[in-house]
């Protein structure tokens, strides 16, 4: 069984530019996560999807950060325009449901130059 | 503020040894318990999952609960070099919204 695919894996970018990062989660898993980590620290969570809703997204930058999932499989997150406090890596992750694991793509390290 | 806490280390073991790695939560309502491994520059895996108080096995790795302290740990015994990583606590609130801890820096010496 495939896991989450994440892409592109490394971002290299300009401040003011925008940027997006897609995520494809394991087939049947109706949650979809989107956090950001930053070296040292634990992942935070930016939004979180039940199908194609966006039920938690309080942690989301809204000025400049937006994300959707059509259909209730794929996710994309973008960010613009970028600032250099943007740099980290941005995960997305997928689970069946309410309370279950989440797995883990291998993430996208964005750096802002 | 729902909040994960775990000590960030670094927890340093000889071979052999037992790991003990604690993790605490502020939301008495949370249901469920996760615990990852991160190796550095990879995304986390996940380890163990627990839901309700007591301890689960799973080979070398061993999870605790204990709802009433709002307390949750990962030992690991026979500590191995390849178990250093950072090992982070994850809980989910009664929202379904799933929160980290900073994780704990493991390093075990040979």
């Amino acid at each position: 069984e495939a896991g989450v695919v994440q892409s592109p894996r490394y971002k290299i970018i300009e401040k003011k530019q925008p940027v997006a990062f897609w995520c494809n989660p394991i087939s049947g898993h109706n949650t979809l996560y989107w956090y950001l980590q930053n070296l040292g620290q634990g992942p935070e969570l930016l939004i979180r999807y039940e199908n194609e809703e966006a039920v938690d997204d309080s942690q989301l930058p809204k000025d400049r950060f937006s994300a959707e999932r059509l259909k209730g499989v794929d996710s994309t997150l973008k960010i613009q325009p970028a600032e250099l406090g943007d740099s980290a890596v941005y995960l997305c992750a997928s689970s069946l449901g309410a309370e279950t694991e989440a797995f883990f793509g291998q993430g996208t390290r964005l750096t802002v130059v | 503020q729902k909040e994960v806490e775990q000590n960030s280390g670094p927890l340093s073991v000889p071979e052999g040894a037992i790991a003990s790695l604690n993790c605490t939560y502020s939301d008495r309502v949370s249901q469920s318990f996760f615990w990852y491994r991160q190796y550095s520059g990879k995304s986390p895996e996940l380890i163990m999952s627990i839901y309700s108080n007591g301890d689960k096995e799973d080979g070398r790795f061993t999870a605790q609960l204990n709802k009433a302290s709002q307390y949750v740990s990962l030992l690991i015994r026979d500590s191995q070099p390849s178990d250093s990583a950072t090992y982070l606590c994850a809980v989910s609130y009664n929202n379904n919204d799933m929160r980290f801890g900073a994780g704990t820096r493991l390093t075990v010496k040979p």
